[in-house]
């Protein structure tokens, strides 16, 4: 049972470039989150799913879009990577009603 | 929108000491939850708790949901090296199922 994976680990971004996080859970779980992580700030949320084919924005989706066109993905996209987006990317996704979320292990991203 | 104060910010204590950090909040919670997260991976749940006054334990840890459900209290009691992370309450509202989270304490032990 793998939980919620996160790919990829690591990547190395130019300003400008754009690229695709993706999230899969195996737990059949309705709702699926995006947050970011930097120090001192928390988990911020940036986009999150309550159901297939559904997205709502979060706390920080500025230059962040999602899609979620199976219930077991959710995928975030940055278009136009910049510095500020330098951070690390969780996952996580719960039931439906349910409490507490199960996270991936993180994506850790440098816009350089 | 919510805000959780979670304090202290970090700590750094010596090995068998015991540690307690909290969460406080100008809204009222249904639920409160406390997270641990290990260096390099993503957070995991520790405790859950669901109704006022509730006291709940998991080993060394006990956690507790304020009587005024705008706080709740994390204890770790007689620290090891592995309780280095960073723990982060968070608390969920009543109606709908996001769940807002406090800025983290970070936890370092001294051996």
């Amino acid at each position: 049972n793998a939980g919620v994976t996160q790919t990829p680990k690591f990547r190395v971004l130019k300003t400008g470039q754009s690229m695709t996080l993706l999230c899969a859970q195996d737990m059949n779980h309705e709702y699926m989150y995006w947050y970011r992580q930097d120090p001192g700030m928390g988990l911020r949320l940036i986009h999150y799913s309550v159901g297939e084919g559904t997205t709502a924005k979060g706390e920080v989706p500025d230059g962040y879009n999602v899609s979620r066109l199976k219930k077991q993905n959710f995928l975030l996209g940055l278009e136009s990577a910049a510095p500020s987006q330098t951070s690390v990317y969780f996952c996580a996704s719960s039931r439906s009603g349910g409490s507490g979320y199960t996270f991936g292990s993180g994506t850790r991203l440098t816009v350089v | 929108g919510q805000q959780l104060n979670q304090s202290p910010q970090s700590m750094f204590i010596q090995e068998g000491e015991d540690v307690s950090m909290n969460c406080t909040s100008s809204s009222i919670f249904n639920t409160w939850l406390w997270y641990k997260q290990d260096p390099g991976e993503g957070p995991v749940l520790l405790i859950a708790l669901y109704k006022a006054g509730e006291l709940t334990s998991n080993g060394r840890l006990t956690a507790q949901f304020g009587i005024t459900r705008k706080d709740s209290f994390l204890n770790i009691s007689a620290s090891i090296p592995s309780d280095v992370g960073i723990y982060f309450c968070a608390g969920q509202l009543a109606y709908g199922n996001k769940l807002v989270f406090g800025a983290g304490t970070i936890l370092r032990v001294k051996s």
